[in-house]
């Protein structure tokens, strides 16, 4: 019983590289989210796919891209770490986006820090 | 614009004392859903509790209870009998429809401390 999987859990960049975190859900979710986790702040959406070839900007976009690779992956890139985005980031996944009664499921995270 | 306040940061309790979490949402939406997630040491976030504006009972599960108050846009959440294994950072959400989609919007989270 997948759910959500997330890779990596950990990763150590330096300021001006590049990465690219990995999102699956075996639920047949119509929506993913990507959030951020940040102390004293909760989580804060990035980006979101409402479907399959779709994606919109969240709170937090800037520095950020995705790809919504079929409906399964969704993938969150970072094209030149920095600093600022040290964070724990979460994948989410929900049956319809356009229904706010929707529980989200979560991936278990992923803890980058940019050096 | 949605907004969650927990305003607690921080609270720790002695095992077995009762504590309530609190909750503060704000939106010009009619209809919309309030959600606890808990999330432990660990780090996954787990989904306690649902509930939407139109159903203003109280629930009860086990230790857990939600106080719903539309007057005062409070969805508070009691822990009766506290256990260590209650240590947890725990968020309140909310989620609305915005230009026809669902956004879920959560609060800062409050960092729950039990100790034996």
């Amino acid at each position: 019983n997948a759910g959500v999987t997330q890779t990596p859990k950990f990763q150590v960049l330096k300021t001006g590289q590049s990465m690219t975190l990995q999102c699956a859900q075996d639920m047949n979710h119509n929506s993913m989210y990507w959030y951020r986790q940040d102390p004293g702040m909760g989580l804060r959406l990035i980006y979101y796919s409402a479907s399959e070839g779709t994606t919109d900007k969240g709170e937090v976009p800037n520095g950020y891209n995705v790809s919504r690779l079929n409906k399964r992956e969704f993938s969150l890139r970072l094209e030149s770490a920095a600093p600022s985005q040290t964070s724990v980031y979460f994948c989410a996944s929900s049956g319809l986006r356009d229904n706010p009664n929707e529980k989200l499921f979560f991936g278990s995270g992923t803890q980058l820090s940019v050096l | 614009a949605q907004k969650v306040t927990q305003a607690q940061t921080e609270i720790s309790v002695v095992e077995k004392e009762d504590v309530t979490l609190d909750c503060v949402y704000e939106t010009r939406d009619t209809t919309y859903y309030l959600f606890w997630y808990k999330q432990p040491p660990s780090g996954e976030l787990v989904f306690l509790i649902r509930r939407n504006s139109f159903d203003e009972q109280n629930e009860i599960s086990g230790r857990y209870s939600w106080n719903f108050q539309k007057s005062t846009s409070s969805f508070n959440f009691t822990i009766t009998a506290s256990q260590v294994v209650d240590s947890a950072v725990y968020f309140c959400a909310l989620s609305a429809m915005n230009s026809g989609y669902s956004t879920l919007t959560f609060g800062k989270g409050t960092m729950l401390l039990v100790s034996p």
